[in-house]
């Protein structure tokens, strides 16, 4: 069955960037399209942005300047990268599969990763 | 962007009651809608696609109605597992964006 396994540091200062990775297994990325989104603790979802398979990005405008998606289909991994991080984006970073057959929506989820941002 | 506008908050119910739970968008999404049901610790689970198709092996006690901006999840009779906190997302118009939440809890 498919699988997202992230990975990535725990914890990251302030204005450095944050870098995760999501491993899939059980099918190829490169017949879906994936997206990362965030829950800051206690709080709610933001999705951050998308990457097509076709390797086209699209991101939320309010994290546009600062985010890179991108895809290793030789390794079947999904990146994300934000760059000059704060305490606001302390949250919990998810990666997730959208599928045609379920509409386009989030059908497989990550386990999710607890980032701090803190010196 | 759009704005999701989840009600109520907070729904305190028993289990065997009906809970319906709405979700209003600040402008059409046509039919571009998914719920979502997350627990504690865990990650979110698609409960219902396109306003009203239950994701593969979602209970018929679930379902979805609305189009456009006015989106419902009805949970027909409450089991202990459904007490939890649902989200509504649209697809309809970029960014993606969910609404902040209903939290279903045990009366």
């Amino acid at each position: 069955q498919v699988q997202l396994q992230q990975s990535g540091p725990g914890l990251v200062k302030p204005s450095e960037t944050l870098s995760l990775t999501c491993t899939v297994s059980g099918g190829s990325i490169s017949n879906y399209y994936w997206s990362w989104i965030r829950q800051p603790p206690g709080k709610g979802l933001e999705w951050i942005g998308e990457i097509q398979k076709s390797g086209s990005t699209i991101y939320n405008p309010s994290l546009k300047s600062r985010v890179t998606i991108s895809l290793d289909t030789s390794k079947n991994q999904i990146s994300l990268k934000l760059s000059s991080v704060t305490a606001a984006d302390t949250a919990i970073y998810y990666c997730a599969r959208v599928s045609r057959t379920t509409g386009w929506y989030f059908d497989y989820w990550g386990q999710g990763t607890l980032v701090p941002v803190s010196s | 962007e759009i704005v999701l506008t989840q009600s109520p908050a907070t729904l305190s119910l028993s289990p065997g009651e009906r809970a319906t739970l709405s979700c209003r968008a600040s402008q059409s999404v046509g039919s571009s809608l998914a719920w979502y049901q997350q627990k504690p610790g865990q990650t979110p689970r698609l409960l219902i696609s396109d306003a009203s198709n239950r994701a593969a092996g979602i209970p018929a006690r679930f379902s979805g109605s609305g189009s456009g901006t006015d989106f419902t999840l009805t949970i027909s009779s409450l089991e202990p597992e459904d007490f939890a906190v649902y989200y509504c997302q649209q697809r309809g118009n970029w960014p993606l964006t969910f609404g902040q939440a209903t939290r279903l809890e045990i009366k």
